[in-house]
Formats: structure tokens, C-alpha cells, sequence
């Protein structure tokens, strides 16, 4: 089974870009996952699928700021020219034939 | 537009039984691979379970934690996703979302809104 492994916190200042990672456990390097965003009170928002070439598909409406891209078993997310909206939670996700996983999430302070 | 509405959240007692609902539209409910994801309070996204479409099997696959205790089940005639909870620990409180990805290009993914269930004495 896959584990994913993201830092808890990061922060970045208003208008500079941050870029997150989610690291996929070993045996696992080749897997897709998606990313979401959930902002404080509201449920979670799909905003892509990332695969292990950094190939990505955004969601509807996400905007161009969010990208994504891939290293070996390291997935990030990108994203530039950071608004104060952008200060959530976000969690990456990814499955086997039998399972779904969830990595703990990245908690970003947009200052 | 895909729509995902979860219901039947409450408080229930350790032990108990309740049964979660997910009515979705917008989309062909009977081809889709839908599952179930809960957030305890504070807490990060838990993944909970799956149901194939019967064109897949219809199978099903749930985590550790819940597993023996959850049943999902879906009823394409009404293009509703269920998850009957028994046997509740206190620990199973949290939001609990019904959760669908649509593979074709380009991907989406989507959430319903939640439903809170409350495992307390």
C-alpha cells in the first residue's frame, strides 16, 4: 500500500510563489495522485491529477497560477503569484487496485 | 453540473447504527466509481471506502479502521450512494464526503459538501 508524506506547514508572502511536496513511499515512485485544496470552513476542492512524467489536468476554474510537476517519487504543486484565498489546507491522494490514501496535508500561511 | 449532496449526519451513541446517503447528478451515475472520505475534527482527509460500478463488479474496498463495521452500497435507480455505519466508536465522529473522480479528459474530481456524524454518550 502507498503512503504519502507532505510537510505540515508551509508559508510564503502574498504575491511570491510557494511550491509544495507530496513524496510517494518506496516501490510507489510511478504512481498518479491528485491534489485538493480545502479552505478553512468548506469541503475539499479537486484541482488536478499530477502523473510521474509532471504531465497534469487541472480541474474547472482552477487557476492558472496552480501547476504541478514531478521528480522521481516527489509530486509538487505550484503556485505563483500567491492571494490571500490561496491559505488552506492541501492534500494530495492517490490509490492502489485496493485502497485509496491520503497524505496529511500541508497547511499554508500566505503572509 | 455534478452534484454531490450527502445527508443524514447526526449524533448517535457508541455502538449505534446510521446510515449516510450521497444523491448525485449531473453525470452517469451507474458507470461511477464512487467512495466515501471523512475528516475528524481538526484532523487531515481520511480515505473510507469505494464502490465499483456493477459494470466493474460492483465491489467494494474499505479501509482498515472501518472495515466489518461500514457497508457502501449504491442504488443507480436513484442515482444515490449509501454508507450504513454500525457498530460507531467514538472515533468515527467527523464530516464524512462522497467522493467522485471522472477519468476521461480531461479528469475532474469531485466533493459533495458533508454531512457531520457525532459518535458520543
Amino acid at each position: 500500500q502507498p503512503v504519502l508524506t507532505q510537510s505540515s506547514s508551509a508559508s510564503a508572502s502574498l504575491g511570491s510563489s510557494v511550491k509544495l511536496t507530496c513524496t510517494l513511499s518506496s516501490g510507489h515512485s510511478s504512481y498518479i495522485i491528485a491534489w485538493h485544496q480545502q479552505q478553512p470552513g468548506k469541503a475539499p476542492r479537486y484541482l488536478m491529477k499530477l502523473e510521474g512524467s509532471g504531465s497534469y489536468n487541472k480541474g474547472s476554474g482552477v487557476p492558472d497560477r496552480f501547476s504541478g510537476s514531478s521528480s522521481g517519487a516527489d509530486r509538487y504543486l505550484t503556485i505563483s503569484n500567491l492571494q490571500s484565498e490561496d491559505e488552506a489546507d492541501y492534500y494530495c491522494e492517490t490509490w492502489d487496485s485496493k485502497l485509496g490514501v491520503f497524505g496529511g496535508g500541508t497547511k499554508l500561511t500566505v503572509l | 453540473e455534478v452534484q454531490l449532496v450527502e445527508s443524514g449526519g447526526g449524533l448517535v451513541k457508541p455502538g449505534g447504527s446510521l446510515r449516510l446517503s450521497c444523491a448525485a447528478s449531473g453525470f452517469t451515475f451507474s458507470n461511477a466509481w464512487m467512495s466515501w472520505v471523512r475528516q475528524a475534527p481538526g484532523k487531515g482527509l481520511e480515505w473510507v471506502g469505494r464502490i465499483k460500478s456493477k459494470t466493474d463488479g460492483g465491489t467494494t474496498d474499505y479501509a482498515a479502521p472501518v472495515k466489518g463495521r461500514f457497508t457502501i452500497s449504491r442504488d443507480d435507480s436513484k442515482n444515490t450512494l449509501y454508507l450504513q455505519m454500525n457498530s460507531l466508536k467514538t472515533e468515527d465522529t467527523a464530516v464524512y464526503y462522497c467522493q467522485y473522480f471522472d477519468w476521461l479528459l480531461p479528469p475532474q474530481g469531485y466533493w459533495g459538501q458533508g454531512t457531520l456524524v457525532t459518535v458520543s454518550s
